[in-house]
């Protein structure tokens, strides 16, 4: 099982541009979530899903929006990008009522100049 | 609004002591707390749960204890070792969904 795996790894965008984050499970779990982990900050929940077709706010969420089209894949998008979404972005997965353990991908890195 | 909170400061021990990692909660009582080891450039990696009722858990040389009066966690790592450095993060759920963390403790330990 390759687990969570998030695509890109690096991407540097201009001011305005917009991109799509990509992430992908193969352990067939109901919650997805995205992450946003700043120095000093720790991990802040942006959006998450409980289950194929749901997405919810977490405690960041504007200027992002999500989409879970398919149960294994949770696809985070910026419309505009800023300068303050310059972070590294992390995806997870859970499966529920599991000791509640999160399963983390590698992470995206996003510069915005 | 509800807090996890860890020591920011960096923790520098010895190869073969105890390190201690602290993580306190404010505005809200947590039914467990999660704790996860993180790597340079890595997403967490979880390590060990540990619920309301139970006042510690162990897992090989990781332990974890849970004090609801004054609202903590410890995390101690026994026999520590280089290649235990990492950062320690501390979560817990604020509902059935949605997990908090605290900003983490970077542990370095010197051979």
């Amino acid at each position: 099982n390759a687990g969570v795996t998030q695509t890109p790894k690096f991407r540097v965008l201009k001011t305005g541009q917009s991109m799509t984050l990509l992430c992908a499970q193969d352990m067939n779990h109901e919650y997805m979530y995205w992450y946003r982990q700043d120095p000093g900050m720790g991990l802040r929940l942006i959006h998450y899903s409980v289950g194929e077709g749901t997405t919810a706010k977490g405690e960041v969420p504007d200027g992002y929006n999500v989409s879970r089209l398919k149960k294994q894949n949770f696809l985070l998008g910026l419309e505009s990008a800023a300068p303050s979404q310059t972070s590294v972005y992390f995806c997870a997965s859970r499966a529920p009522g599991r000791v509640y353990e999160q399963y983390f991908g590698p992470g995206t890195r996003l510069t915005v100049t | 609004s509800q807090k996890i909170e860890q020591n920011s400061e960096a923790l520098n021990i010895q190869e073969g002591k105890t390190a201690t990692l602290t993580c306190n909660y404010t505005n809200y009582s947590p039914a467990y707390l999660q704790w996860y080891r993180q790597d340079p450039g890595r997403g967490p990696v979880f390590l060990l749960l540990i619920r309301e009722n139970e006042k510690e858990k162990r897992k090989e040389r990781l332990k974890v204890t849970f004090d609801t009066t004054l609202k903590q966690s410890l995390f101690h790592i026994t026999a520590s070792q280089p290649a235990d450095s990492a950062t320690y993060l501390c979560a817990s759920y604020s509902s059935a969904s949605k997990i908090i963390f605290g900003s983490g403790t970077r542990l370095s330990i010197r051979p």
